[in-house]
């Protein structure tokens, strides 16, 4: 079964840092692109940041500098490292799977949460 | 950036009605657009990619067209579960995606 199943989430305080983590198993990890998606409270899907099965990454413009994709294929593990974090990037954090039919994200974990807060 | 604007932003119908939700993109992106489907609390589902292909397990009364910058998801013959909010997402753009704001499809 391919399942993606993510970690890390937390409270954590402004200016603060965090990483998450996506495990993922039942298909070759190393061959796929991969993103996290996030979704605040009640708002709609904001897609953060990629990265290619080459290294190659990618981030949307407000969180360039701060947060760092990276991926681990002997682990089958991606990770997003959060850093200055603000109480906009309070959120549900989602991995997903670019897939090959036109790259749609075909398969996606459950979500975690991460709170900015003080 | 590519921007994806969705019409409407929400919308009530009956379960039988056919539903027509439409996304537009700030740039032509070809045919690379695709649709998901998402219900309270979970996680978004594949439905269509490439404007047009059914994902593996969707139900054909989900349809999807268009090219360029026009885009069309319709739902023929609604039924009880395709009560959800419906987001595009354009992939034209080398793993630089954006997500169009979403339609609430919501009991009448």
């Amino acid at each position: 079964e391919v399942q993606l199943v993510e970690s890390g989430g937390t409270l954590v305080q402004p200016g603060g840092s965090l990483r998450l983590s996506c495990i993922v198993s039942g298909f070759s990890f190393s061959k796929y692109d991969m993103h996290w998606v996030r979704q605040a409270t009640g708002k709609g899907l904001e897609w953060v940041a990629a990265i290619s099965t080459a290294g190659d990454t990618y981030y949307r413009g407000s969180v360039k500098g701060r947060f760092t994709i990276s991926r681990e294929n002997a682990k089958n593990s991606l990770y997003l490292q959060l850093n200055s974090l603000r109480a906009g990037d309070t959120a549900v954090y989602f991995c997903a799977r670019g897939g090959e039919g036109y790259y749609a994200m075909d398969v996606w974990g459950q979500g975690t949460t991460v709170t900015v807060s003080s | 950036d590519i921007q994806m604007t969705q019409s409407p932003s929400s919308l009530s119908a009956s379960v039988g009605d056919r539903v027509t939700i439409t996304c537009r993109a700030s740039q032509s992106i070809s045919s690379y657009l695709n649709w998901y489907q998402q219900k309270p609390g979970k996680a978004p589902k594949l439905l269509i990619y490439g404007s047009s292909s059914l994902q593996s397990g969707v139900p054909s009364r989900f349809y999807g067209s268009g090219s360029g910058t026009h885009f069309t998801l319709t739902i023929n013959k609604l039924q009880p579960e395709d009560f959800a909010t419906y987001y595009c997402q354009q992939s034209y753009s080398s793993l630089m995606y954006s997500f169009g704001q979403g339609t609430k499809v919501e009991i009448k």
